[in-house]
């Protein structure tokens, strides 16, 4: 079955600090996975996908199909990124996602 | 270019009763999903339409049902209400469906079913 786990509700670290958001996944398949951002008072908008192997805002993600992860990570984390981060992963066929229960990260100052 | 467009934005229903949610998709988009949105389960995929057809369905009872028009704009219909679907109600629309199309969510419905 397709699941997609994030085994942190909640994340604080420090400004500066190094952060990583993890999610985990399972699928019978070749998924492709993505990270969707909700700011405060936003809409839910996507941060960033596997295939393209782009960094946003300084985040970067990796699939490790070994292990079956797509943890997002950033290096120096800002206040502004202060949000909700969920991992979702789709099939090659189409928009059926699934999502995490997503990790609230708080950036302390 | 206008954003994608719920309403209403907030609802509230008696058990039993049934209610539609209403989304118009960005100008151009043609693929419309929808999703629940709750605490404890997060975001659940509910269904896809793309040129008025059906083309995903999530793992939601038959009381939940959809539609899309010809102009895109789609909504969504829930019979026999129950305290249970109280839920952010978010719908998505893309140019087409595909992963090379990225989704644009709407602010959500929120539903309180009393």
């Amino acid at each position: 079955a397709q699941r997609v786990t994030q085994p942190e509700k909640l994340l604080s670290v420090f400004k500066g600090a190094p952060v990583e958001l993890k999610c985990n996944y399972s699928y019978s398949g070749s998924p492709e996975l993505f990270w969707y951002v909700q700011y405060s008072r936003q809409r839910l908008q996507l941060l960033l996908r596997h295939i393209s192997r782009e960094s946003i805002k300084g985040f970067t993600a990796d699939l490790n199909k070994g292990e079956t992860s797509f943890h997002l990570k950033k290096p120096f984390a800002q206040e502004e990124d202060s949000a909700m981060y969920y991992c979702a992963l789709s099939g090659q066929a189409g928009n059926q996602f699934y999502f995490g229960t997503g990790t609230s990260l708080t950036v302390i100052p | 270019k206008a954003g994608v467009t719920q309403t209403p934005r907030y609802l509230i229903k008696t058990r039993g009763q049934q209610v539609t949610l209403s989304c118009s998709p960005i100008s151009g988009h043609r693929s419309v999903s929808w999703y629940q949105q709750t605490p404890g389960q997060g975001l659940q995929f509910l269904f896809e339409y793309f040129s008025e057809t059906q083309r995903n369905k999530g793992n939601f009872p038959g009381r939940f049902s959809g539609r899309q028009f010809s102009n895109s704009r789609s909504e969504m219909n829930v019979s026999t209400l129950e305290l249970g679907d109280s839920a952010l109600y978010l719908c998505a629309s893309s140019l087409a469906p595909g992963l090379g199309y990225e989704q644009y969510f709407g602010p959500g419905t929120r539903l309180t079913v009393t």
